[in-house]
């Protein structure tokens, strides 16, 4: 159980171009959802936390409008990097949470999305 | 605020040798601890973790870890390692009942097995 998906699994856009990646719960429902990015080498940092049915809180330095976020469903969140150029490129992990496992904060990861920006 | 620090970049060992990676944590609350791994290119797998109860915590692979609140650390142990446990491994916090319900990770060490 706990499983969450992520598509693409991996992506080559233009410069300029915008970019969907779509993160999914499989088997529960997530009221929670987070999006994180990972540099080379380095560890994970959370850009935003998804709540179903309203906006994300975006972490400080976070640009809102390069990196929209939708989580229409309680098994569907969506990043949209916008306008994407090279320093975009990254390594990109949501994870969710299910309701019952808020109380310990527990999450499930995807297995990511590698973005490459040319 | 909360933070996280794993000292070692990266440990190599031998094949059957132990191996201990380093957590040490700051937080003025009370946190839940985990261990976290991640293979090349793939996202990230719960090791272990500390909620309450018993500070040792194992997982079905052989690791351990010991949640020691004196010395703020949530060291990773394996008494033998083998080659398919070389990853990237993250130790993360999180804050009991905060509002912000948020991880918190550490820079990650790599566990380079050799044979």
């Amino acid at each position: 159980g706990a499983v969450v998906s992520q598509h693409p699994s991996w992506v080559i856009c233009k410069s300029g171009t915008s970019v969907k990646i779509e993160c999914r719960s499989l088997d529960f429902q997530a009221t929670t959802m987070f999006w994180y990015r990972q540099f080379p080498k380095q560890s994970l940092m959370l850009m935003a936390t998804s709540n179903e049915g309203s906006k994300a809180t975006y972490e400080q330095g976070v640009e809102k409008d390069k990196f929209l976020i939708n989580h229409a469903s309680l098994t569907l969140s969506t990043l949209t990097v916008t306008s994407a150029h090279p320093e975009d490129s990254s390594f990109y992990i949501c994870s969710a949470r299910p309701p019952r496992g808020g109380q310990h904060n527990e999450q499930f990861f995807g297995p990511g999305t590698r973005l490459t920006v040319l | 605020a909360q933070s996280v620090t794993q000292l070692d970049s990266q440990v190599p060992v031998f094949e059957e040798a132990p191996v201990e990676l380093r957590c040490n944590y700051s937080s003025s609350v009370s946190v839940y601890l985990f261990w976290y791994v991640q293979y090349p290119n793939q996202g990230l797998q719960l090791l272990l973790k500390y909620l309450s109860g018993s500070t040792l915590v194992k997982s079905i692979n052989g690791f351990e870890a010991e949640f020691n609140k004196s010395q703020t650390s949530f060291h990773l142990r394996k008494p033998s390692v083998h080659i398919s446990d070389t990853a990237e491994y993250f130790c993360a916090v999180s804050v009991y009942g905060g509002a912000t319900n948020k991880l918190i990770f550490g820079t990650g060490t790599l566990l380079a097995v050799q044979p």
